[in-house]
């Protein structure tokens, strides 16, 4: 079974850094392709960042490029994003999603729980 | 950015119904379109990949149909489990995004 579980969400001052991490289970890490998608009342889904199974290959969406960075440890099965430089519109619960391929994403074919991650002073 | 239209917003229906949501594309997204069901306080989960493919596990009342800029998500006959936001997402083009959802609701 596919088990996906992030942590490391929590109250954050504006300007502030985070480190998420979402520690995978229940399918071959390597061979997937790995997304964090956010999910706020107002703007609903976002997609925020995508890493290929082989970790070379990452992208952004334009709203968090050069604060965020997505990276995996495949010996540990565990994705990351570290949020740097956060604002009030970075809150939102960030829930990591594994794609069935390995080098494109875009079909999320199994979810984490979400953490909750809140940019306010 | 691609820009995914949902419609209705929401719907109000009855057990038994046919559902029918539409997700319009402003731009053509050939046939990179997913349906996801989301109920509140879960993760969403994938219910139809590629426009038109049953994710393994999915009952077969749910369906997608489409290509280009049109697509349309059905579900046969609605259960009192299907309670729930449904959101369509395109993936031709990064950034990917999601459609606004459309939230159903019981008469």
């Amino acid at each position: 079974e596919v088990q996906l579980v992030e942590s490391g969400g929590g109250l954050v001052q504006p300007g502030g850094s985070l480190r998420l991490t979402c520690v995978a289970s229940g399918f071959r890490f390597r061979s997937s392709a790995m997304s964090w998608v956010r999910q706020t009342p107002g703007k609903g889904l976002e997609w925020v960042s995508s890493i290929s199974g082989s970790g070379d290959l990452t992208h952004y969406a334009d709203s968090v490029k050069g604060r965020f960075t997505i990276s995996r440890d495949t010996s540990k099965n565990t994705l990351y994003l570290q949020m740097n430089s956060l604002r009030a519109s970075d809150t939102a619960v960030y829930y990591c999603a594994k794609d069935p391929r390995s080098s494109s994403w875009g079909v999320f074919d199994g979810w984490g729980l979400g953490t909750l991650v809140t940019v306010s002073s | 950015d691609i820009r995914m239209t949902q419609s209705p917003s929401s719907l109000s229906t009855s057990v038994g119904d046919r559902v029918t949501i539409t997700c319009q594309a402003s731009q053509d997204i050939r046939n990179y379109l997913n349906w996801y069901q989301q109920k509140p306080g879960k993760a969403p989960n994938l219910l139809i990949y590629d426009a038109s493919n049953l994710e393994t596990g999915v009952p077969s009342r749910f369906s997608g149909s489409g290509s280009g800029t049109d697509f349309t998500f059905t579900i046969s006959s609605l259960q009192p489990e299907d309670i729930a936001t449904y959101y369509c997402q395109q993936y031709n083009n990064l950034p990917i995004t999601f459609g606004q959802g459309t939230r159903l609701e019981i008469k």
